[in-house]
């Protein structure tokens, strides 16, 4: 089945500095990769996904990028700020309905002021 | 619209006492998942509802859990005989499913509290 790996398990960064999230799958029929922040006491959402047919995706200071043969993708956030503090968790399903969403362990992402 | 829906938001108990979770997906969305999370630790699957077809309980970690989902829509989670170790936030999620992957919504959580 498929196994999901995130690193690092905690990251500060200064504000106004860049922070990356990395992970790696074990199943190559995964298709759809989404990454989810989840603030102290709040629900994971959705922030951003790619799909296996591209290899980088941009929403502002969010970015993630996709290399299908080394099976890993990472989260980019820019600029980061003060409200950018949280965890966040990616994600890899593949492409049968019936197969399931597997989490990565989560990364506690703290920024510095 | 109207979002992912869980009862009660808090339940305390006592050890020994059975306990249902309720979650209330959103409308035409046909993959229902469960998970628990601990405080400060991850997302620990739990089960995980496909259409009609029968439901991945591989994440269920003793047979004191059993899920059902009735009719494809609402979906409750029941707690047998309740531990301690029970204690944690179960978060439902749900999913307008299909071949290629589609974002999951979730709700926001029971948390449960074991006394």
């Amino acid at each position: 089945g498929e196994n999901v790996e995130q690193h690092p398990s905690t990251l500060s960064v200064q504000e106004g500095d860049s922070a990356v999230i990395k992970c790696t799958y074990s199943d190559s029929a995964s298709n759809y990769f989404p990454w989810y922040k989840q603030e102290l006491g709040k629900r994971p959402q959705l922030i951003i996904d790619i799909r296996s047919n591209v290899g980088e995706k941009k929403d502002q200071r969010i970015a993630v990028t996709l290399n299908k043969t080394a099976k890993h993708f990472s989260l980019h956030i820019t600029e980061t700020q003060p409200e950018d503090s949280a965890v966040y968790f990616c994600a890899a399903r593949g492409y049968s309905s019936a197969s399931k969403i597997i989490f990565g362990s989560g990364t506690r992402l703290s920024i510095r002021p | 619209g109207a979002g992912v829906s869980q009862s009660p938001s808090n339940k305390v108990t006592e050890k020994g006492k059975d306990v249902e979770l309720r979650c209330d997906p959103i409308s035409g969305h046909t993959a229902l998942y469960w998970y628990r999370q601990s405080l400060g630790q991850g997302l620990e699957f739990l089960i995980y509802f496909q259409g009609n077809s029968a439901p991945d309980k591989s994440g269920l970690p003793s047979d004191r859990f059993s899920a059902e989902r009735t009719g494809g829509s609402v979906s409750t989670l029941t707690i047998q005989r309740t531990q301690q170790e029970d204690s944690a936030v179960y978060l439902c999620a749900s999913s307008l499913d299909s071949q290629g992957g589609q974002p999951q919504h979730f709700g926001d959580g029971t948390r449960l509290s074991i006394l």
